[in-house]
C-alpha cells in the first residue's frame, strides 16, 4: 500500500525558507519508473506543478521557481525534502507530494499525500 | 510551456444526465502512440485523486461512467450519468513533459 504524507511548518514569515518533507511508504525512489513529485494550490485556486525527483535522481523544476526551489532525497528514511527560499504571501498554498508513475505506458500521480496548509505572514 | 486549455470552467449538473468537459494542449500530447494527458478529480476538501491516464485509460477503480478520449491537442472527459459523488473541481494535466501543466480546472456542481 502506497502512502505519502507532508509535514512541515504551517506558518512562515517574508523572506524566510520553507523546508517542507514527503514522507512515504510502499515504494522505493530507486525502482525504475517512479518518482516523487510536488504539487501546490493556493486557496481556491488551481493545482501548479512544481518540481519532480526521478528515480535514478534525476531533477526538475518549475522554471517560475526554479531559482528558489531545492528539492533532496533520503533513500534511507523514504522522504523527499522541498526547499522554497525567500517566501511571499503569495507562496501561500497547500502544498501536496505524489507518486509519479513514469513508465512509457503510465505516466500519472496516483497516490497523493493529504496536503500541508503553509501560510507566509509576519 | 505547454499551455493547458479547459472549458468550461463551471458545469452546473443535473444527477443522471450526462456532462462533458473538454482540455486543450497548446502542442500533441501524443509520443509513440501515446496520448499523455490524465484527469483528476479534487473533491471538495480532498486531494486530487486520478481518474484517466494516458487519455482514455481508467484507473483502478474508478466507475465506468467516466470515459477520456481525443488524441493530440484535443481531448475530453464525460461522465455518462452524473451522480452526487462526482462533485468538485476536474483538471486535466500534461505529462509528456516537465513543466507538467494544469488546466484552470472545471468545477462541476450539482444544479
Amino acid at each position: 500500500q502506497i502512502t505519502l504524507k507532508e509535514s512541515g511548518p504551517t506558518l512562515v514569515k517574508p523572506t524566510q525558507a520553507l523546508t517542507l518533507t514527503c514522507s512515504f511508504s510502499g515504494f522505493s525512489l530507486r525502482s525504475a519508473g517512479v518518482g516523487v513529485v510536488w504539487i501546490r494550490q493556493p486557496p481556491g485556486k488551481a493545482l501548479e506543478w512544481l518540481a519532480l525527483i526521478y528515480w535514478n535522481g534525476d531533477k526538475r523544476y518549475s522554471p517560475s521557481l526554479q531559482n528558489r526551489l531545492t528539492l533532496t532525497e533520503d533513500t534511507s528514511t523514504n522522504q523527499v525534502l522541498l526547499t522554497l527560499t525567500n517566501m511571499d504571501p503569495m507562496d501561500t498554498a497547500t502544498y501536496f507530494c505524489a507518486h509519479f508513475s513514469t513508465m512509457v505506458t503510465t505516466g500519472y500521480f496516483g497516490y497523493w499525500g493529504q496536503g500541508i496548509l503553509v501560510t507566509v505572514s509576519s | 510551456d505547454i499551455v493547458m486549455t479547459q472549458s468550461p470552467l463551471s458545469l452546473p449538473v443535473t444527477p443522471g444526465e450526462p456532462a462533458s468537459i473538454s482540455c486543450r494542449s497548446s502542442q500533441s500530447l501524443l509520443k509513440g502512440g501515446y496520448n499523455y494527458l490524465d484527469w483528476y478529480l479534487q473533491k471538495p476538501g480532498q486531494s486530487p485523486q486520478l481518474l484517466v491516464y494516458l487519455g482514455s485509460i481508467r484507473a483502478l477503480g474508478v466507475p465506468d461512467r467516466f470515459s477520456g478520449s481525443g488524441s493530440g491537442t484535443e481531448f475530453t472527459l464525460k461522465i455518462s450519468r452524473v451522480e452526487a459523488e462526482d462533485v468538485g473541481v476536474y483538471y486535466c494535466l500534461q505529462v509528456l513533459e516537465t513543466p507538467f501543466t494544469f488546466g484552470a480546472g472545471t468545477n462541476v456542481e450539482i444544479k
